[in-house]
């Protein structure tokens, strides 16, 4: 079974740019979450997705930041404009429920200049 | 509110001795624990999860975590570190408010092992 799938892998941009990342989640998983994960820090959920429905995106910067679930599969993450705070990893996780466990994609390493 | 607190940001033992790693939460309900292990440049992968039943969980590669609810921790263990071992460790408490699923991770502890 293939894992979930996030690109790029690195984004270097400068402060003020946008940038938006990509995840394919584990087929089959309804629920899709986006974290950021903080250099020295834990990942913090940004939004939670189950099937192209928001669940909880109470985290979610929305003046800069946002996402989406297209079709309940595939979704993108986009930062317009970046700060240099939201210098991070951007990890992208699936279920099957809400209830199961959360596997999780490699990431991406995003560096704001 | 749920929370989880590792009480060491940096563990360093030889290969072949014990590993703890600390763990303290907080709920206000009846929590889902968990482990992750997260090694570098590669996504977090799930060790072990406590939900209710035995409080002694065994998870993947030797680990065990122990359910104390009195003291309201979960420290993770194993007997014989390998070079292997070396990566972070996430302690994580499920958000049962709402039934959403939530993760809330700690702060981790890196796990170093001395050959």
């Amino acid at each position: 079974e293939a894992g979930v799938a996030q690109s790029p892998r690195y984004k270097i941009i400068e402060k003020r740019q946008s940038v938006a990342f990509w995840c394919n989640p584990i087929s089959g998983h309804a629920t899709l979450y986006w974290y950021q994960q903080i250099l020295g820090q834990g990942p913090k959920l940004l939004i939670q997705f189950q099937n192209n429905g928001v669940v909880d995106d109470s985290q979610l910067p929305k003046d800069r930041f946002s996402a989406e679930r297209l079709k309940g599969v595939d979704s993108t993450l986009k930062i317009q404009p970046a700060k240099l705070e939201d210098s991070a990893v951007y990890l992208c996780a699936s279920s099957r429920t809400d209830y199961n466990e959360q596997f999780f994609g490699p990431g991406t390493r995003l560096t704001v200049l | 509110a749920q929370s989880v607190t590792q009480l060491d940001s940096h563990v360093s033992v030889s290969e072949g001795t014990p590993v703890l790693l600390r763990c303290n939460y907080s709920s206000s309900y009846s929590p889902s624990l968990f482990w992750y292990v997260q090694h570098p440049n590669k996504g977090l992968q799930l060790l072990l999860k406590y939900t209710s039943a035995a409080t002694l969980v065994k998870g993947i590669n030797g680990f065990e975590a122990e359910f104390k609810k009195s003291e309201t921790s979960f420290h993770l263990t194993k007997p014989s570190a390998h070079m292997s071992d070396a990566a972070e460790y996430f302690c994580v408490v499920s958000e049962e408010y709402g039934n959403t699923g939530k993760l809330i991770f700690g702060q981790g502890t890196t796990l170093q092992v001395k050959p």
